[in-house]
């Protein structure tokens, strides 16, 4: 299957708010409200912000916020840190005749201006 | 505390085989589904497959399925990704992952097990 598609590059100054986009098809983002999204700081392993659309995983600030449209899900920042500058990804859980199957959207650099 | 430990990195040449490992602790290893996610220098996340210790049930996804194996040895609690001939196109870093109870998404994750395979 295709990776799902994100911006390669996203930027804002302290403060604000930003968003990312991940579209997908019927088949993933438009099709299960399973999609999560994950911060990945450089030479760290991923970590879960987001899950099953808009959730926040216990310790996750609540600056952090998820949403979904038809075949477009989202998550927004809101008062960008200094900390928030990383890699973004989105995934999400798919259908196929393997019954566990996810797909990662290729990333987006966050950078705080 | 749930943790995913991961073995060391890797340095080998074309042609050779390799087995990396994720040891679980910290929860009942054979309840959760352990996946593994690869991702190459300077790109993205891509999950390759994963597996429930409980019964060794396997499911690969499509772009791995026959490239790589994957097992885990319950006693141990111990999950493994393993080639039997690599390329250095496998150069990248391996993090194993656990999903959550629901197995939508990975809540925990190793440190990654960086593979480099080179002449």
């Amino acid at each position: 299957q295709s990776a799902l598609t994100q911006p390669a590059s996203v930027s804002g100054s302290p403060g604000q708010s930003i968003t990312i986009s991940c579209t997908g098809t019927s088949s993933d983002v438009g099709g299960y409200n399973y999609v999560s999204w994950y911060q990945q700081h450089p030479g760290k392993a991923p970590k879960l912000m987001i899950y099953e659309v808009s959730n926040r995983p216990s310790g996750v600030s609540n600056r952090f916020s998820g949403s979904k449209s038809g075949n477009t899900a989202s998550l927004t920042i809101s008062g960008l840190q200094a900390e928030d500058e990383a890699d973004y990804y989105c995934s999400s859980y798919t259908s196929s005749s393997t019954l566990l199957n996810w797909v990662f959207g290729g990333g987006t650099k966050l950078t705080v201006l | 505390e749930v943790q995913l430990v991961q073995s060391g990195a890797e340095v080998k040449k074309p042609g050779e085989s390799l087995k990396i490992s994720c040891k679980g602790s910290g929860y009942s290893f054979t309840s959760y589904w352990i996946g593994w996610v690869r991702q190459m220098p300077g790109k993205g996340l891509e999950w390759m497959g994963i597996i429930y210790p409980g019964d060794s049930d396997t499911r690969y996804s499509p772009s791995f399925q026959g490239q790589v194996t994957i097992s885990a040895d319950k006693s141990i609690s111990t999950a493994y990704l393993q080639w039997s001939s690599l390329k250095a196109s496998d150069t990248a870093m391996y993090y194993c992952a656990r999903p959550s109870a629901m197995v939508r998404e990975f809540d925990y994750w190793g440190q990654g097990t960086l593979v480099t395979v080179s002449s």
